[in-house]
């Protein structure tokens, strides 16, 4: 079955620093992947679209790599602030083209100044 | 662009209420609403999709009948969680998308359902 599979441990890093974050996933091809971030009590926001061609894909301090060999995405936020604590969620389209998004269960991120 | 309003941000009833969530796009058509649940430090569930003027579409292992969803229009999906009960007490959000292929979806706040 599709499985996503995120850090389930807390990240704690200091501020400054870059924080990098994995998604990996099996039994899966999907035709891209998404991240969110999602504050306690809050929906998610969207942050990043990477399609399967593409990649690494940047957004101002947040970078996003795609490798379909490796079934892996990384998401990188650089000079971190302690603003950027929050879970952050990857997600794969779902098989079909029917729009469903599949979660990981998300790595909570915390930034120490 | 592209806000997702849901309502109530929080309910808290009786066992055996009925309640519903709302769910508007406030500045663009949604085609496709989605409906997830999700319990605390776990990642959101998909329960149904929802397109405007059709029956949903539910996930494996969600009763249709205990969580009604109506798509009446391109701007609004409703959930009604019927004969709530303790066990459904979680946190339901809504998502909706435009239509357009490989888009990203644009999340509602939530609503934290608690069942006493």
């Amino acid at each position: 079955s599709q499985k996503i599979e995120q850090n389930s441990e807390a990240l704690n890093i200091q501020e400054g620093k870059t924080a990098t974050l994995t998604c990996n996933y099996t039994n899966y091809s999907p035709a891209y992947l998404q991240w969110y971030r999602q504050d306690p009590g809050r929906g998610p926001v969207f942050l990043l679209l990477i399609r399967e061609n593409e990649k690494e894909k940047r957004k101002e301090r947040l970078k996003v790599t795609f490798d379909t060999t490796l079934k892996q995405s990384l998401f990188h936020i650089t000079a971190s602030q302690p603003a950027d604590s929050a879970t952050y969620l990857c997600a794969l389209e779902g098989s079909g083209n029917t729009g469903k998004l599949i979660f990981g269960q998300g790595t909570t991120l915390q930034v120490k100044p | 662009g592209a806000v997702v309003s849901q309502h109530p941000s929080w309910v808290i009833c009786k066992s055996g209420t009925s309640v519903k969530i709302e769910c508007r796009s406030l500045d663009f058509q949604a085609t496709t609403m989605f409906w997830y649940r999700q319990f605390p430090k776990q990642s959101l569930m998909l329960m149904a999709t929802s397109n405007e003027g059709s029956k949903a579409t539910y996930e494996q292992g969600v009763e249709k009948d205990k969580f009604l969803i109506n798509h009446a229009s391109l701007t609004l999906s409703t959930l009604t969680v019927t004969s709530a009960h303790p066990e459904d007490s979680s946190f339901y959000i809504c998502s909706a998308e435009t239509g357009y292929s490989n888009q990203p979806q644009h999340f509602g706040d939530g609503t934290r359902l608690s069942i006493l």
